[in-house]
């Protein structure tokens, strides 16, 4: 199975700032990367798919790049609904895998 | 209004069966490959299997830790796709999400989510 290697694992943060987590694939996925925010108590949304697309309705300051096996998320400035955890996913092998997530926190 | 309904979660004992529901709406159902997504409580997302729609052959693809005891069906005619689960194990204790998936090239996304379904695997 391919790897999928998120990092940091957590990160503290306020509203406003730049934030970029990443994500790391064991092996080449070319731009097979999805990217979902998870709250507490709810379901994943899907925010970026094939590395840099938006999905619909997610606001302009989440921004995903890579590709290959190297991959990023930006928030390009915090808003205090941002908080949450982020996953990466690789959809390029059909045993499709997870990184292991990344918990924003308020700092 | 687009969504999934996951059903049928509980507690059962370890090596007994259990079949999950997901009933669609909002969207045609039969276009789509149709997921499951875990998560054991405290832990991160597992992708438990995928059934590809009709158009594809409706064939599945599963994660090694489930192969062979889960089964995913479809009823495109309903709108609801079923995860089947033999020969549970403590370590099946998860969340359930159904999910579809959003295809791009050969590839795609858990788009639309449900709110999950809990299952307790414990004598």
């Amino acid at each position: 199975d391919i790897q999928m290697t998120q990092s940091p694992s957590s990160l503290s943060a306020s509203v406003g700032d730049r934030v970029t987590i990443t994500c790391r694939a064991s092996q080449s996925i070319s731009s097979y990367l999805n990217w979902y925010q998870q709250k507490p108590g709810k379901a994943p949304k899907l925010l970026i798919y094939a590395a840099s697309s938006l999905q619909s309705g997610v606001p302009s300051r989440f921004s995903g790049s890579g590709s290959g096996t190297d991959f990023t998320l930006t928030i390009s400035s915090l808003q205090p609904e941002d908080f949450a955890t982020y996953y990466c996913q690789q959809s390029y092998s059909t045993s499709r895998t997870f990184g292991q997530g990344t918990k924003l926190e308020i700092k | 209004e687009v969504q999934l309904v996951e059903s049928g979660g509980g507690l059962v004992q370890p090596g007994r069966s259990l079949r999950l529901s997901c009933t669609a709406s909002g969207f045609t159902f039969g276009d789509y490959a149709m997921s499951w997504v875990r998560q054991a409580p405290g832990k991160g997302l597992e992708w438990v299997g995928f059934i590809r729609s009709k158009a594809y052959g409706g064939t599945t693809e599963y994660a090694a830790s489930v192969k062979g005891r889960f089964t995913i069906s479809r009823d495109d005619s309903k709108s609801i796709a079923y995860l089947q689960m033999n020969s549970l194990k403590t370590e099946d204790t998860a969340v359930y999400y159904c999910t579809n998936i959003y295809s791009y090239g050969w590839g795609g996304a858990f788009d639309i989510w449900g709110q999950g379904t809990m299952v307790t695997v414990s004598s």
